[in-house]
């Protein structure tokens, strides 16, 4: 129940794409949940985060959909560029005590210029 | 302001010997977690400190333990290593937070230390 599902395990999308990754989870006491970006070598930074009280998020190129009957958040990056090319991890924690955060195993995008 | 700094970023160590990583979070920040990186598991937690206090333990055996000083920084110590234990150890800071929710605190990545264990 702590798991939290993520696909696809890679994607290739041409420049200006729109890039699409999904997530699941089956936990419903999670009521954070965010997104991360790694580049190699580095660690992960966050990209944008969501609450269950809200369907949709966006900043900048950035939007997480969420839909908490199907227990399920995505990720859509719009008009992707090569410098997104990363590994991008969802995760999902509960909000009650502590920083304890759930990850998905990721999703290595290559944008093609 | 300077970010989550790791030390060292990379260690190679050999079975059987023990090691200990060192975490100084962004200035200001008391809450500190630790989680293990690998190509097969991914990133899993380890456990969270805050206020010199571990608040969060994950599911990894006794050979690692942590522990916070009273400026915050934190340091993991994993004994009798395995081969097994060859992963990037992340750190990760936040901004303090209460006892009850309603506050979503970003945690804030280091760089992260490279071990690799012989």
């Amino acid at each position: 129940q702590q798991q939290v599902k993520q696909s696809p395990q890679s994607l290739i999308v041409q420049k200006g794409g729109i890039s699409i990754i999904n997530c699941a989870y089956e936990n419903t006491a999670f009521d954070y949940f965010p997104w991360y970006q790694q580049f190699p070598g580095k660690g992960p930074a966050l990209l944008i985060a969501i609450r269950p009280d809200v369907s949709e998020k966006k900043e900048g190129r950035f939007t997480i959909s969420f839909n908490k009957s199907a227990k399920q958040f995505s990720l859509h990056i719009m008009d992707s560029q090569p410098g997104d090319s990363a590994t991008y991890f969802c995760a999902a924690s509960k909000d009650n005590y502590g920083q304890n955060f759930v990850f998905g195993p990721g999703t290595r995008l290559s944008v093609l210029p | 302001k300077a970010g989550v700094t790791q030390t060292p970023r990379y260690l190679i160590k050999t079975r059987g010997q023990q090691v200990t990583l060192s975490c100084s979070p962004i200035s200001g920040h008391r809450s500190v977690s630790w989680y293990q990186q690998t190509p097969g598991q991914g990133l899993q937690f380890l456990f969270e400190y805050f206020s010199e206090t571990q608040r969060n333990k994950g599911n990894f055996p006794g050979r690692f333990s942590g522990r916070q000083f009273s400026n915050s920084r934190s340091e993991m110590n994993v004994s009798t290593l395995e081969l097994g234990d060859s992963a990037l150890y992340l750190c990760a800071s936040s901004f303090p937070r209460g006892t009850t929710g309603g506050s979503y605190n970003e945690q804030f990545f280091g760089p992260g230390t490279r071990l690799t264990v012989l």
